[in-house]
């Protein structure tokens, strides 16, 4: 079975730029979360989604950041304009109701 | 709230020792408890979960933790460790009731296998 497909697996932009991150979740979860891993804050959930219906986006950090699901399999997480502080790896994980999440292998991003 | 402390950030065995690494929970409601794993440049893979019932768990990779309530922990072991164990393990937390059912992770423990 395909698990969580995230692209691009690396990003390396200038400040200032768009960036956007994608995930294609597992078939048949219903939810989906976002979250960024770095040295500093550890792992946090930016932003997650039940039903492609956001349901908590308290952990995204500014108005920089939006995030989309427009199916069941497909969602994307954006950054816009980019600063060198986003520089993280970018986690998207699925979940078929109470089961536990399955992650992807991440967005190594780097902001210059 | 929902709060996981791991004990430890980093912690080094040798090969064929016993692996420990402490988490302790805070919840205000019964709580469901889970062991990631995470190698390199890699997502983070389940280890093994608590949900109800009995309260040692058994997972993949020859790893198991206990759920102890009364001492709100939920420390994962391994009676012999493999070099192939070196990684991060993360404990995390669940709400598992409601619409906030979403995960609270530690920071992690790194662990070291060494011959």
């Amino acid at each position: 079975d395909a698990g969580v497909i995230q692209s691009p697996r690396h990003e390396v932009t200038e400040m200032g730029q768009e960036v956007t991150l994608r995930c294609k979740p597992i078939s048949g979860h219903d939810y989906l979360f976002w979250y960024r891993q770095t040295m500093m804050r550890g792992l946090e959930l930016l932003i997650y989604f039940n039903n492609n219906v956001p349901i908590d986006d308290s952990g995204m950090p500014e108005d920089r950041f939006s995030a989309k699901m427009p199916n069941a399999s497909f969602s994307t997480l954006k950054i816009q304009p980019s600063e060198p502080r986003d520089s993280a790896v970018y986690f998207c994980a699925s979940r078929a109701g109470n089961q536990p999440q399955h992650f992807g292998d991440g967005t190594r991003l780097s902001i210059l | 709230a929902q709060s996981v402390t791991q004990l430890g950030s980093h912690v080094s065995v040798s090969e064929g020792a016993l692996v420990l690494l402490r988490c302790n929970y805070s919840s205000s409601v019964p709580p469901y408890l889970f062991w990631y794993v995470q190698y390199p440049n890699q997502g983070l893979q389940l280890l093994l979960k608590y949900t109800t019932g009995a309260t040692l768990v058994k997972g993949i990779n020859g790893f198991e933790a206990e759920f102890k309530k009364s001492e709100t922990s939920f420390h994962l072991t391994k009676p012999s460790a493999h070099m192939s164990d070196a990684a991060e393990y993360f404990c995390a937390v669940s709400d598992h009731g409601g619409t906030a059912s979403k995960l609270t992770f530690g920071t992690g423990t790194r662990l070291q296998v060494t011959l």
